[in-house]
């Protein structure tokens, strides 16, 4: 069955540092990945996908996550934050077995300081 | 043009009312979803339409009774709502295939009293 761990529920960072959101995933097949963010009140919007190309995949607002199926890690980065990035982040999974089924992570809520 | 619509935004109802939440896009997608989300926690699957067929019922309460008159247009409707019913009514749509991406609405925020 697909399962998908995000380790930290909480990251806070200073803007203008480093953002890192972890992933791990479980999957019997060659799996998608997607990371979504979610700002208050608002749906979900697509920040970049992983599909058995590249990798490193870059998307938009500067994120980008590399695929390490040794791993099973898809994690999230951005070389520096702004203050619009603090919102929640979902990693999602699905592999051929589930179809449609998108399985969803718990969350890590991003704050970003001043 | 990559929109899904979502409307009402919000909706405030009693547990003898009957209510109808709509969604609608027009990205060409054969597949469209009902997600429920409670504060703090990620979408959980209600519905799947597949070619305009419900292809997935995560085993929901028949209170919620989805419909798809078209490929374009996806209603959930509701009755005899219970407040742990309140919560984010999340639609969304795709191509259909595991690898597709799939474009969240705004959501519909219902209250149940």
């Amino acid at each position: 069955a697909q399962s998908v761990t995000q380790l930290d529920s909480h990251v806070s960072v200073s803007e203008g540092t480093p953002v890192l959101l972890r992933c791990n995933y479980s999957s019997s097949y060659s799996p998608s990945l997607f990371w979504y963010v979610q700002h208050p009140n608002k749906g979900l919007q697509l920040l970049l996908k992983y599909t058995s190309a590249a990798t490193l995949v870059k998307g938009i607002n500067g994120f980008e996550a590399e695929f390490k199926k040794s791993e099973t890690s898809f994690h999230l980065t951005k070389p520096s934050a702004h203050m619009s990035d603090a919102a929640e982040y979902f990693c999602v999974v699905s592999d051929r077995n589930y179809g449609q089924n998108f399985v969803f992570g718990p969350g890590t809520r991003l704050s970003v300081l001043p | 043009d990559t929109e899904v619509t979502q409307t009402p935004k919000h909706l405030v109802m009693g547990m003898t009312n009957k209510k109808s939440l709509k969604c609608e896009q027009h990205m060409g997608h054969r597949a469209m979803y009902w997600y429920k989300q409670k504060a703090k926690k990620p979408p959980e699957l209600m519905f799947v339409y597949s070619y305009e067929k419900l292809s997935i019922n995560e085993s929901v309460p028949s209170r919620f009774s989805p419909e798809c008159p078209n490929s374009s247009l996806l209603n959930l409707h509701l009755h005899a709502l219970q407040p742990e019913d309140s919560a984010l009514y999340l639609c969304a749509s795709s191509l259909g295939g595991y690898t597709d991406t799939q474009y969240f609405g705004p959501g519909t925020r219902l209250t149940v009293l």
